[in-house]
């Protein structure tokens, strides 16, 4: 199976900083055609999880600007320019390139 | 809107048996892979099966192949999930999601507990 790693796992941020979320995949994710199948989610407590990033770099509808991801191959990366009270939560990355599919083992996003 | 509702969930005796059932709505199922995905208490995101639109090819977590049975019904636009020879290990809020072309729709989850 294809092992997903994050750092850092806890990730204190002062509103208004900038905050950076690292992926690692065990394989690379990507297809001969360069598809690579690498999203993001958010999960707030209470709530259920929401696609923030799809294919690696592709904002979902209604997603803020200041989030953005990035990468290639086997290092991914999920970035927030400014953070909000809102992005409270853990982020995780997901492979589905790969069957079977995994989750990272998610980032706790809080506020200092 | 868009809808999934998950149901079935319940406490169960290890060994025992549940189906999980969600309706949905709001979206084109019938060109949607179906996923289940779920969360242990205090652990994080697990994907547990999906199947394809066309209801032929199905994908399993090693953990429950051959103990969970991914189906779908695209006339009634629902997904379910058949969980047999449950263990205490698989308790967990169960979440059925699914995957258009570029959106990604999650249910609220239906809690399965397994205890003796």
């Amino acid at each position: 199976d294809v092992v997903m790693t994050q750092s850092p796992l806890s990730l204190p941020v002062t509103l208004g900083q900038p905050a950076s979320i690292s992926c690692r995949s065990s394989q690379s994710l990507a297809f001969s055609d360069g598809t690579t199948l690498l999203d993001w989610f958010h999960h707030r407590p209470g709530q259920s999880p929401r696609r923030l990033i799809y294919r690696v770099s592709n904002r979902d509808s209604g997603v803020p600007d200041r989030f953005s991801g990035g990468g290639s191959g086997t290092d991914f990366t999920l970035k927030i320019s400014r953070v909000e009270a809102e992005d409270i939560g853990i982020y995780y990355c997901f492979q589905y390139t790969h069957r079977p599919h995994t989750f990272g083992p998610g980032t706790r996003l809080e506020i200092k | 809107e868009i809808q999934l509702m998950e149901s079935g969930g319940g406490l169960v005796q290890p060994g025992g048996s549940l189906m999980l059932s969600c309706p949905t709505s709001g979206f084109s199922f019938s060109s949607s892979w179906m996923n289940w995905i779920r969360q242990a208490p205090g652990k994080g995101l697990e994907w547990v099966a999906n199947i394809h639109p066309d209801g032929v090819d199905k994908y399993y977590v090693d953990s429950v192949r051959g103990r969970f049975t991914i189906s779908r019904d695209n006339a009634k636009s629902s997904v379910y999930l058949q969980m047999n020879s449950l263990r205490v290990e698989d308790t967990a809020l169960f979440y059925c999601v699914a995957w258009t072309a570029d959106n990604s729709f999650w249910g609220r989850g239906t809690l399965v507990t397994v205890s003796s």
